[in-house]
């Protein structure tokens, strides 16, 4: 069974400074990907960042990098120059192969980050 | 490019009824996913749709269901709803299936 674990409920941060976020996975399937969303107060999820299993490089968009480390089951979230716009929650999530094939997603329960001014 | 419609936004019911929400996936995209989020249990996946077929499905019971239509719109219908029904249900779309997803502004149910 997937599994997804962030064990950071709440994260606060000054404006301006770099945050990471932690994220650990459970899988036994060689191939799978890795996300990151952003849900600020008003509901609706935003996509931030891709990892694929095979990938080599971390990934990185803008502001936000992937700190993959495969041997560790980690893909942490790095925000980098925080805004105070960055204040929202933040949801790992994982889509690896279910059992016959299928791929079923599996979200962590969020950590909640707050960039103070 | 548009995003991910849902309608309606907000609903109120009572217990014993039922409730039908719709989602409008971005152009092009083919695979539509329907989670429910609440405080207690989280984000949790309810079922996939792609090319008008169920792919997946989460671990919810019979009363939860759905159908894609061939525009690859999608409605989720929750039958003799419960009080524990009251969630944020979200939908995302993506291009085929594993691939990134992306969300719409979700549904709020709360159920009476």
């Amino acid at each position: 069974a997937q599994k997804i674990t962030q064990t950071q409920p709440g994260m606060f941060v000054q404006e301006k400074e770099a945050v990471t976020l932690d994220c650990t996975y459970d899988t036994s399937d060689p191939s799978y990907g890795l996300f990151w969303y952003k849900q600020p107060s008003s509901g609706e999820m935003i996509f931030l960042i891709y990892q694929g299993s095979y990938d080599q490089q971390n990934a990185t968009e803008g502001r936000y990098s992937l700190n993959f480390q495969k041997a560790r089951k980690s893909a942490n979230l790095v925000i980098s120059a925080s805004q105070l716009g960055d204040s929202a929650m933040y949801f790992c999530a994982m889509r690896g192969h279910a059992s016959g094939g299928s791929y079923i997603p599996t979200f962590g329960r969020g950590t909640s980050l707050i960039v103070h001014p | 490019k548009a995003g991910v419609t849902q309608t309606p936004r907000y609903l109120i019911k009572t217990r014993g009824q039922q409730v039908t929400l719709s989602c409008s996936p971005i152009s092009g995209h083919r695979s539509v996913s329907w989670y429910q989020q609440t405080p207690g249990q989280g984000l949790q996946f309810l079922f996939e749709y792609f090319s008008e077929t169920q792919r997946n499905k989460g671990n919810f019971p019979g009363r939860f269901s759905g159908r894609q239509f061939s525009n690859s719109r999608s409605e989720m219908n929750v039958s003799t709803l419960e009080l524990g029904d009251s969630a944020l249900y979200l939908c995302a779309s993506s291009l085929q299936g594993p691939g990134t997803q992306y969300f719409g502004p979700g549904t709020r149910l709360l159920v009476l």
